[in-house]
């Protein structure tokens, strides 16, 4: 089974904080994304990757960046944390694009930002 | 812009009987669409993937349709049981065709079968 693992399940940081977000898979999936799940918004995607070294931007990138050094870790970073961004963050993987490849989600990382 | 609508109202059912949840999309027909499984305090777990020329799909205890027309999805739960509750997401590629995996969720539906 693909294994998605977030570093933490809680995170509490404090406003101006920089916060990083740790996402590493074990099956050589080509795919990394980043989202966000907040209460009558549903996922919302930040930012993704095809590969290594390579990012795109998602639907909400603004006040997040993103690093893939490596294949099987990809990274979120809140450069300068605020309030707005206390969420519960899922990474997902997937091999490939298309039918075949749905999305492996870790268990996220609820982060609160006071 | 493509959205998907879910009934946010959870939906509580009794032991034994079929659950049936909706999804509907109000622009473009994708090529696909996928239903994801989610506990509390868990990530999306995939359950289904239909294709637009799919009418229906089965695995087990569970059935997809998919009717362009009404750009709608249902999802069935047969002899649905405890276990079963959770929150049911579907999705479907913001590209239409199916070929990026940049995905767009529904809010979701709770589930909750009493036994």
């Amino acid at each position: 089974d693909v294994k998605v693992t977030q570093s933490s399940r809680y995170l509490v940081k404090r406003t101006g904080e920089k916060v990083f977000l740790e996402c590493v898979q074990d099956m050589d999936h080509e795919n990394m994304f980043w989202y966000r799940q907040d209460p009558g918004l549903g996922l919302r995607l930040i930012y993704f990757s095809y590969d290594v070294k390579m990012k795109e931007k998602g639907d909400i990138p603004e006040g997040y960046s993103v690093s893939r050094e490596k294949k099987e870790r990809f990274s979120l970073i809140l450069e300068s944390a605020s309030t707005n961004q206390t969420s519960m963050y899922l990474c997902a993987s997937s091999p490939g694009t298309g039918e075949n490849s749905p999305l492996h989600f870790g268990n996220g990382t609820r982060l609160t930002v006071t | 812009s493509q959205k998907i609508e879910q009934n946010s109202e959870a939906l509580n059912i009794q032991e034994g009987k079929t659950a049936t949840l909706t999804c509907n999309y109000t622009n473009y027909s994708p090529a696909y669409l996928q239903w994801y499984r989610q506990d509390p305090g868990r990530g999306p777990v995939f359950l289904l993937l239909i294709r637009e020329n799919e009418k229906e799909k089965r695995k087990e205890r569970l059935k997809v349709t998919f009717d362009t027309t009404l750009k709608q999805s249902l999802f069935h739960i047969t002899a649905s049981q405890p276990a079963d509750s959770a929150t049911y997401l579907c999705a479907l590629d913001q590209s239409g065709g199916g070929a990026t995996n940049k995905l767009i969720f529904g809010t979701g539906t709770l589930l909750a079968v009493q036994p």
